[in-house]
């Protein structure tokens, strides 16, 4: 079974720093590009950064620019958001997404279950 | 930024209806259209990619047109699994943003 699983959300403090994780499993994730999205409580969905499959190519949000950074480990089969510098704002489901083969980059086929981030004092 | 505008912000309907939610881009964005299905408490599912293409395993009564800048999703039949958010999400450039969701309710 095609699966992504999130990992690592949790109550931190506005200023912290948290790592989240999502393992894959069931296709060949180096082939793969993929993402992360957020969603705030009751609110919409935020795209927040992407990787391509090899490492070679890295895009962000703005709102994140800076703070957030993605990277992936193909031996690992693991996708990961290093989040520094948090605020209040960014409390939210965090969810991983592949970017669906054979179409523009961008189109989010498979997504993860979320992790809840809280960032509150 | 692309802006994404959805209308309308909620909808109810009757099972067995036929329904519409369009999705207007503040840009052309030829064809780079996606439509996801979200359930309360559930991650996004994709229904439609660029534009009219039917993801593998989503029902054929879901529907996707347009191109350019307005663009539609139909619900031929609504079924009860149906009752869902639904956003839109442009694929043609970065950051690839989505729209503020559809939210349809059971009249």
């Amino acid at each position: 079974e095609v699966q992504l699983v999130e990992s690592g959300g949790g109550l931190v403090q506005p200023g912290g720093s948290l790592r989240l994780s999502c393992a894959a499993s069931g296709f060949t994730f180096s082939s793969y590009s993929m993402n992360w999205v957020r969603q705030a409580p009751g609110k919409g969905l935020e795209w927040l950064s992407y990787i391509s499959s090899s490492s070679s190519i890295i895009h962000q949000a703005d709102s994140v620019k800076g703070r957030f950074t993605i990277s992936r480990d193909n031996a690992k089969n693991s996708l990961y958001l290093q989040m520094n510098s948090l605020r209040a704002e960014d409390t939210a489901v965090y969810y991983c997404a592949r970017d669906r083969p054979r179409v523009a980059r961008g189109t989010f086929d498979i997504w993860g279950q979320g992790t809840m981030v809280t960032v509150s004092s | 930024d692309i802006q994404m505008t959805q209308s309308p912000s909620s909808l109810s309907a009757s099972v067995g209806d036929r329904v519409a939610i369009t999705c207007r881009a503040s840009q052309s964005i030829s064809s780079y259209l996606n439509w996801y299905q979200q359930k309360p408490g559930k991650a996004p599912n994709l229904l439609i990619y660029a534009a009219s293409s039917l993801q593998s395993g989503v029902p054929s009564r879901f529907s996707g047109s347009g191109s350019g800048t307005d663009f539609t999703l139909t619900i031929s039949s609504l079924q009860p699994e149906d009752f869902a958010t639904y956003y839109c999400q442009q694929s043609y450039s970065t950051p690839n943003t989505f729209g503020q969701g559809t939210k349809l309710e059971i009249k």
